[in-house]
């Protein structure tokens, strides 16, 4: 079958820098996207690899390894907006989107 | 320019009862797709609709349909509500040619069924 896991939640401090990890077990690869979730709100979209590496955007960074399954997003300078769910999300081989369950991110001050 | 709209934004229903949702996609993006998401959950892929035909279907049952119209809006039909259909449904568009094919959310329809 196909998964994706994540850490359920995850706490950072204001200012800090965090780390959420994603691996994933897919029929197939083409690509893998991370989004931002608010409560309530409907998902936004952060990043997308499809190769491996680091791919870098503002405060936001997410790394792949494809022959680990592995990715990461990484967020700097963390702020309390950044309280939210970031869900992984891969792109199979029929280009369908598997999604993980998310990781709730709590910023404290 | 306007994003992903989804209508209605709540909606109860009771059980054995049918119901519409509806979508219209980021202006120029050709293809939309319907998840579920149950709280605190991850979206579960319904369906994908493209030039007006469901191009990719997920493990949902068939009391789940839909449409895509010529501007490329699109609708989801559930028959026969059951309890467990209580859920977000979220609406997204993409280019199918896009590079990424980075989808765009709406910002769904709290569908609470009785």
């Amino acid at each position: 079958g196909q998964n994706i896991d994540q850490p359920t939640e995850m706490t950072a401090t204001e200012g800090a820098i965090v780390q959420i990890n994603c691996t994933y077990q897919t029929s197939g690869f083409n690509g893998l996207f991370w989004y931002q979730q608010h409560a309530g709100e409907a998902p936004t979209f952060l990043s997308y690899n499809v190769l491996d590496g680091l791919e870098e955007k503002g405060r936001f960074s997410s790394f792949l390894s494809r022959s680990k399954g592995y990715s990461y997003l990484l967020l700097k300078e963390l702020q309390m907006k950044d309280s939210a769910s970031y869900l992984c999300a891969v792109r199979d081989s029929n280009y369908q989107l598997i999604w993980g369950a998310g990781t709730k991110l709590i910023i404290k001050p | 320019d306007a994003g992903v709209t989804q209508s209605p934004t709540h909606l109860i229903k009771t059980r054995g009862q049918q119901v519409t949702l509806r979508c219209s996609p980021k202006s120029g993006h050709d293809t939309v797709s319907w998840y579920q998401q149950a709280l605190g959950q991850g979206p579960q892929f319904i369906f994908q609709y493209y030039e007006e035909e469901e191009r990719q279907r997920g493990n949902f049952p068939d009391r789940f349909s839909g449409h895509q119209f010529p501007n490329y809006s699109s609708e989801l039909n559930v028959n026969a509500l059951l309890l467990g259909d209580s859920a977000l449904y979220l609406c997204a568009s993409s280019w199918a040619t896009g590079r990424s094919g980075e989808q765009y959310f709406g910002p769904g329809t709290r569908l609470t069924v009785t």
